[in-house]
């Protein structure tokens, strides 16, 4: 069974300091990873995913096949930040995903 | 535009009682999902709807559980004799026109089931 495991449930760290929330993959094949966030009140959104190797509010992701990581980093972190970060791996064709447990970060000023 | 909508957004149920949840997904969106999540746990995978076929139905609990989505659109996720280990947020999701597997999933709000 495909798993996704994020070791950390809670990370706090102060305004400016860089984070790295981390997520490790079951191995199979070639992995589809995302990552979803959800701030306080609000649903869970999509933040990035690694095909895109993109760049969202600062935060990015490289995928490490050879480790099977994919985890999230912010050089500088924000207190907008302060949410609930779930990695995700898509597992079907159509799209199905598993999450691992999530992490909450917390910045303080 | 709207987004994914979920009704009711908290329902309180006794044990043994059955219950309905209501998805309305973004309008035209091929593809929808129902995950469960547990408290203090990431969302799980129920089922999976393609228009109105249900393509996998794998991560139901058991057979208390049922969906449907009739015409393709709202979706309705129905609990029967409720237990408390039923006791989550239930979420749906659903993504874009293409149905194909890089689609984005946009997710409701969720419904808090409790079980008492």
């Amino acid at each position: 069974a495909q798993r996704v495991t994020q070791p950390e449930k809670l990370l706090s760290v102060f305004k400016g300091a860089p984070v790295e929330l981390k997520c490790n993959y079951s191995y199979s094949g070639s992995p589809e990873l995302f990552w979803y966030v959800q701030y306080s009140r609000q649903r869970l959104q999509l933040l990035l995913r690694h095909i895109s190797r993109e760049s969202i509010k600062g935060f990015t992701a490289d995928l490490n096949k050879g480790e099977t990581s994919f985890h999230l980093k912010k050089p500088f972190a924000q207190e907008e930040d302060s949410a609930m970060y779930y990695c995700a791996r898509r597992g079907t064709s159509y799209g199905k995903l598993t999450f691992g447990q999530g992490t909450i970060l917390t910045v303080h000023p | 535009g709207a987004g994914v909508s979920q009704s009711p957004r908290y329902k309180v149920a006794k044990r043994g009682q059955d219950v309905a949840l209501r998805c309305d997904p973004i309008s035209g969106h091929v593809s929808l999902f129902w995950y469960q999540q547990a408290l203090g746990q990431g969302p799980e995978f129920l089922t999976y709807f393609q228009n109105e076929a249900q393509l996998d139905k794998s991560g139901l609990p058991s057979d208390r559980f049922f969906a449907e989505r009739p015409e393709g659109s709202v979706s309705t996720l129905k609990i029967q004799r409720t237990q408390q280990e039923d006791s989550a947020v239930y979420l749906c999701a659903s993504s874009s026109p293409r149905g194909g597997p890089a689609d984005t999933q946009y997710f409701g709000p969720g419904t808090r089931l409790t079980v008492l």
